[in-house]
């Protein structure tokens, strides 16, 4: 129940095409959901991040959409770019003995063709 | 730029020794801090939550006298890797959570990719 769970592992999508990565969760305690982007070497970038109370989130080519009935959430970039090619994790926070927690995907590995 | 810090980026030692890692907030106070662990193309595996002037709390599964936290002030935490071995050859991610007026999020340093040899 404190699993997220991420798809696809690995995509590939066309420069100017759009990619979608999706997140479903279990546990109705998680109160905020984050995206991070990481390059090889480097530590994870915090992307963009919803609460549940919202059903989309956008902050320029990056779109959250957030269905909380379905406990899903997925990540969109649109026009993707070779610069885009990263490893994209989602994650969800939950509270425990007064503490934050991040509870991540498995990550799925991005590439974009030129 | 980045709100977090680490050092050294990339530590190459022998196998018994003990190496220390250090995580910095920058412009901000933290008092709890995280530290993750990274395999080769895995997700992010929480290793302990760093507690400024008390004791660190660890996941299940870790050993807490072979990763020791200490979160001395509200800046700096580190984690030393006593008695390494070369299966604790991983990439070591510090985080902390900022909250600012643009909104709230958890930033993470940019790790130390440890190599036990």
């Amino acid at each position: 129940q404190q699993q997220v769970k991420q798809s696809p592992q690995s995509l590939i999508v066309q420069k100017g095409g759009i990619s979608i990565i999706n997140c479903a969760y279990e546990n109705t305690a998680f109160d905020y959901f984050p995206w991070y982007q990481q390059f090889p070497g480097k530590g994870p970038a915090l992307l963009i991040a919803i609460r549940p109370d919202v059903s989309e989130k956008k902050e320029g080519r990056f779109t959250i959409s957030f269905n909380k009935s379905a406990k899903q959430f997925s990540l969109h970039i649109m026009d993707s770019q070779p610069g885009d090619s990263a490893t994209y994790f989602c994650a969800a926070r939950r509270h425990f003995q007064g503490a934050q927690k991040l509870v991540f995907g498995q990550g799925t590995r991005l590439t974009i063709n030129p | 730029g980045a709100v977090v810090s680490q050092h050294p980026s990339w530590v190459i030692c022998k196998s018994g020794t003990s190496v220390k890692i250090e995580c910095r907030s920058l412009d901000f106070q933290a008092t709890t801090m995280f530290w993750y662990r990274q395999f080769p193309k895995q997700s992010l595996m929480l290793m302990a939550t760093s507690n400024e002037g008390s004791k660190a709390t660890y996941e299940q599964g870790v050993e807490k006298d072979k990763f020791l936290i200490n979160h001395a002030s509200l800046t700096l935490s580190t984690l030393t890797v006593t008695s390494a071995h070369p299966e604790d050859s991983s990439f070591y991610i510090c985080s902390a959570w900022l909250g600012t007026s643009g909104g709230l999020g958890q930033y993470f340093g940019p790790g130390t990719r440890l190599t036990v040899t």
